[in-house]
């Protein structure tokens, strides 16, 4: 069980705007720890798509944007694309026990 | 923009030792521009932590893993590597490794800004 919380599955139609919640807590996200986000096609490696909460990479389209308020983060993507159809895992540091790097288990994105 | 390839066997016995190597190009693995993490991924499954290494040679491991994972550079080579002791069939999955940045003060994590391609590791007799 991860310590941040994803939904396993959103969908969305074409052109539509979708978001999927990373969910943590006071010892990660709500602590101000900063969230990354991540693309993942099938078969391949996760590709950065938004990192310190907000901030897109050079080549990411401006569909995807990211939030963040008290201990959730978000990514938004408007105008649905088929291409968009993949994996999406949120990132973050987690103070408890003693300390490391964790993942979101991860929502699969699916355009009807 | 770097790259990173990662190469060792696909296939390791219970009880023993994983060992994989990722070769970074298109920069020197010295700079303190970047460190540089191991994250895996089993079969059908999410990402999972393993840990990461400064030029410097400082590490941070996952503490789920730690008592079995090292984590080592060759500057020489522009390359690190990952071994991890005591393997069992939980320890299948495809092995990235990724270098990293951080984006603020804020940031304990750190992100992968590159990747490289993942190589599969099976653990069976």
């Amino acid at each position: 069980q991860s310590v941040l919380t994803q939904p396993p599955s959103v969908s969305g139609a074409p052109g539509q705007r979708v978001t999927i919640s990373c969910t943590g807590s006071t010892s990660n996200i709500g602590a101000g720890y900063d969230v990354h986000w991540y693309q993942q096609l099938p078969g391949t490696a996760p590709k950065l798509l938004i990192y310190g909460n907000t901030i897109r990479p050079s080549g990411v389209p401006a569909r995807f944007s990211g939030s963040k308020s008290g201990t959730s983060a978000s990514l938004a993507i408007t105008g649905l694309q088929a291409e968009d159809e993949a994996d999406y895992y949120c990132q973050s540091y987690d103070s408890g026990l003693s300390g490391s790097t964790v993942f979101g288990g991860g929502t699969k994105l699916t355009v009807l | 923009q770097l790259q990173l390839q990662e190469s060792g066997p696909g296939l390791v016995k219970p009880s023993e030792t994983l060992s994989l190597t990722c070769v970074v190009s298109g920069g020197s693995i010295s700079s303190s521009d970047h460190y540089w993490g191991w994250i895996r991924q089993p079969p059908g499954k999410g990402l999972e932590w393993i840990g990461s290494i400064f030029y410097t040679g400082s590490t941070y491991y996952n503490p789920s893993l730690k008592s079995r994972a090292t984590i080592s550079i060759d500057s020489s080579k522009n390359q690190f590597s990952l071994k991890m002791s005591s393997v069992t069939a939980a320890d299948t999955a495809v092995y990235y490794c990724a270098s990293l940045e951080t984006a603020s003060y804020a940031d304990k994590s750190g992100y992968g800004k590159n990747w490289g391609q993942g190589t599969m590791v099976t653990v069976s007799s």
